[in-house]
């Protein structure tokens, strides 16, 4: 198993950013995902998750601003962040949804710097 | 949502010793399946997090059995039977029964 984040960088405050995860080494349709964030020196924070048929759920911190997809055909999950914010700085990471052995594997992250 | 509180917050030790991380939910985590989805992490500086415990006392492939998770309900503990080196870094439980899902806030082990 393999996850590949990318797409960060630094961004101005209420500007747009879309982050990808390319994901290898298993059947990437039949697993859900999520997306986790973690704050410079910060905890870990659950953002959001997108079962294998695409059902969405979202952290309320991010509900109505991010928006979590998958391509299939692409083996990539995504992560389209809008109206960011000075708190949405964080690496991101993807994760694969693993029943019982959730959160088994992540990626390497990627981060994402809102500033002006 | 689920909160998790994991205490303590920092805990100091020296090679071998023995240690406890408590992580209380703020509800039940059984889900109606009967499983009780709370698992342990572990960060190390610079590293994604990699899983230790699952399904609370599952130990994961590969991470040695000085590691232990206990607990039912709302109470949960990880043990480490003789803290190691390579043990350092930043422990987090997660459940994953109640969406949104929640982390603890982390407890550093460093050393003595």
């Amino acid at each position: 198993v393999q996850l590949v984040e990318s797409g960060g960088g630094l961004v101005q405050p209420g500007k747009s950013l879309k982050l990808s995860c390319s994901a290898s080494g298993f059947t990437f349709s039949s697993y859900g995902m999520h997306w986790i964030r973690q704050a410079p020196g910060k905890g870990l924070d659950w953002v959001a998750y997108i079962s294998s048929s695409s059902g969405t759920v979202y952290a309320d911190a991010v509900k109505g601003r991010f928006t979590i997809s998958r391509d299939n055909a692409k083996n990539t999950l995504y992560l389209q962040l809008n109206s960011l914010k000075s708190e949405d700085t964080a690496i991101y990471y993807c994760a694969r949804r693993g029943v019982p052995r959730e959160f088994a594997y992540w990626g390497q992250g990627t981060l994402v710097t809102v500033s002006s | 949502d689920v909160v998790l509180t994991q205490t303590p917050p920092t805990l100091s030790a020296t090679i071998g010793q023995s240690v406890s991380i408590s992580c209380r939910s703020s509800q039940s985590l059984l889900h109606s399946n009967g499983n009780t989805y709370l698992n342990w992490l572990l960060q190390r500086p610079g590293q994604p997090p990699q899983l230790l415990i699952y399904l609370v006392s599952r130990l994961e492939s590969g991470v040695p059995n000085r590691f232990s998770g206990s607990g039912s309900g709302t109470d949960f503990t990880l043990k480490i039977s003789g803290v190691e080196a390579e043990d350092l870094g930043v422990y987090y439980c997660v459940q994953s029964t109640h969406a949104p899902y929640t982390f603890g806030a982390g407890t550093k082990l460093e050393l003595k």
